[in-house]
């Protein structure tokens, strides 16, 4: 089947600095990737939607200069969590679409923000 | 616009009992239908979909129906197992490529031995 990677799995940082997380198809090309924000015992809420190729469309109410999101191939996304605070600490998680509709979800990413 | 909306857990079952998560749907055109479950610490995992009215979708002895009359895709399962504690979402998609996912709150499920 799809899968799709996230890289780090956790990630623990302080205040100010920047965070680069990472999502991978490995096994298929990707046309739109999506990036969903987690807190704890709540729903997915979707972040933005990133095609390769061209700038992610943010969902209203996401910074989109807070939250960059580059996709740079049909297999690899981006997203950089710029001068992040403890307000941003959540577990993010990507999924890719191989085609159609249906998506396959990373393992996610925890981001402690100290 | 479009929504999911699911019973509100937690469900605390004890093992061998029958599961049932209510879902419904508000959506404009013909959506799909899915479940997700996702374990602590883990993403999101597929658990069964559906893409029309009256399909079934089924997996580790799960099932959901997609009833459009209802406008919903209820989660049951006969036999509860403590690994099945985790949390599952109800999530619909309007069968639009590159359109995102809009899921339910999630409901809890915590089965006891």
């Amino acid at each position: 089947g799809a899968v799709v990677s996230q890289h780090p799995s956790w990630v623990i940082c302080k205040s100010g600095t920047s965070v680069k997380i990472e999502c991978r198809s490995l096994d298929f090309q990707a046309t739109t990737m999506f990036w969903y924000r987690q807190f704890p015992k709540q729903s997915l809420m979707l972040m933005a939607t990133s095609n390769e190729g061209s700038k992610a469309t943010y969902e209203q109410g996401v910074e989109k200069d807070k939250f960059l999101i580059n996709h740079a191939s049909l297999t690899l996304s981006t997203l950089t969590v710029t001068s992040a605070h403890p307000e941003d600490s959540s577990f993010y998680i990507c999924s890719a679409t191989l085609s159609g509709y249906e998506q396959f979800f990373g393992p996610g990413t925890r981001l402690t923000v100290l | 616009g479009d929504s999911v909306t699911q019973m509100e857990g937690p469900v605390t079952l004890s093992e061998e009992a029958f599961l049932t998560i209510n879902c419904t749907y508000t959506a404009t055109g013909y959506p799909s239908l899915f479940w997700y479950v996702q374990y602590p610490g883990e993403g999101l995992q597929l658990l069964l979909k559906a893409t029309k009215a009256d399909d079934k979708g089924s997996n580790k002895g799960f099932e959901a129906t997609y009833r459009k009359e209802t406008t919903s895709f209820h989660l049951e399962k006969g036999s509860v197992q403590v690994s099945d504690s985790a949390v599952y979402f109800c999530a619909l998609t309007l069968n639009q490529a590159g359109t995102a996912l809009i899921f339910g709150k999630g409901t809890t499920l915590s089965v006891s031995s």
